[in-house]
């Protein structure tokens, strides 16, 4: 069974810098991208961009250019998203997805919950 | 970018009626090596990620009840419940995977009942 894991809920300051992480399972997880989907308090679902594990390469959404890093360490089947600087604007709900072989997104991570606060 | 825009953003509907979302793209997302339309539909329930419901226009994920449909080509495209269940009561969103990304999403609609 396809399965991503998402580490836990984290709580920041603003300006301290974070890593979470997507677990793949049941699957060849160096052979299909991963994307990551950013959805703040209320608000719909952004596309923040895509790693291939199978050789870390990676396409930032021009607003997440800059802001995020996107890594990958295919033999422990781990994709990570991280920031350097948070900021308040960075709270939100991060999703990690598999884009399947039908192209779309065909499964989904539990989501990690980021909350930057002074 | 490519742009979605959804409408309505929400929509209350009676059980057992039918339920129709639009979503429109700012340009075509039809061809790409499999001459397909390269638009999915995305069911998103309180508290939960979201579920793939349908690709590629039209096509239905494995398990999706066949009361989910989509349709459409080009720019207008259309997601169709046709007899709402109580389980339906979510947040929809299309999103197209056309071309270089990002791959955008629509802004969402909400169904009620």
């Amino acid at each position: 069974e396809v399965q991503l894991v998402q580490s836990g809920a984290d709580v920041k300051k603003p300006g301290e810098s974070l890593k979470i992480s997507c677990k793949g399972y049941g699957y060849s997880f160096s052979t299909y991208w991963i994307a990551w989907v950013r959805q703040m308090p209320g608000k719909g679902l952004e596309w923040m961009g895509i790693i291939y594990p199978g050789d870390s390469d990676t396409k930032y959404s021009p607003s997440s250019q800059g802001q995020v890093t996107m890594s990958a360490d295919k033999s422990i089947t781990t994709a990570y998203l991280q920031w350097s600087s948070l900021k308040a604007s960075d709270t939100a709900m991060y999703y990690c997805a598999r884009i399947g072989p039908e192209r779309a997104v065909d499964f989904w991570g539990q989501g990690t919950l980021v909350t930057v606060s002074s | 970018d490519i742009v979605l825009t959804q409408s309505p953003d929400s929509l209350a509907v009676s059980l057992g009626e039918r339920a129709t979302i639009n979503c429109k793209s700012s340009q075509s997302v039809f061809g790409g090596p499999n001459n397909m339309n390269y638009l999915a539909w995305y069911q998103q329930k309180p508290g939960q990620p979201p579920k793939l419901l349908i690709s590629w226009a039209s096509t239905r994920a494995s398990g999706v009840p066949d009361r989910f449909s989509g349709s459409g080509s080009g720019t207008d495209f259309t997601l169709t419940i046709s007899s709402l269940q109580a389980e339906d009561v979510a947040v929809y969103y299309c999103q197209q995977y056309f071309g270089l990304p990002p791959k955008t999403f629509g802004q969402g609609t909400k169904v009620e009942i």
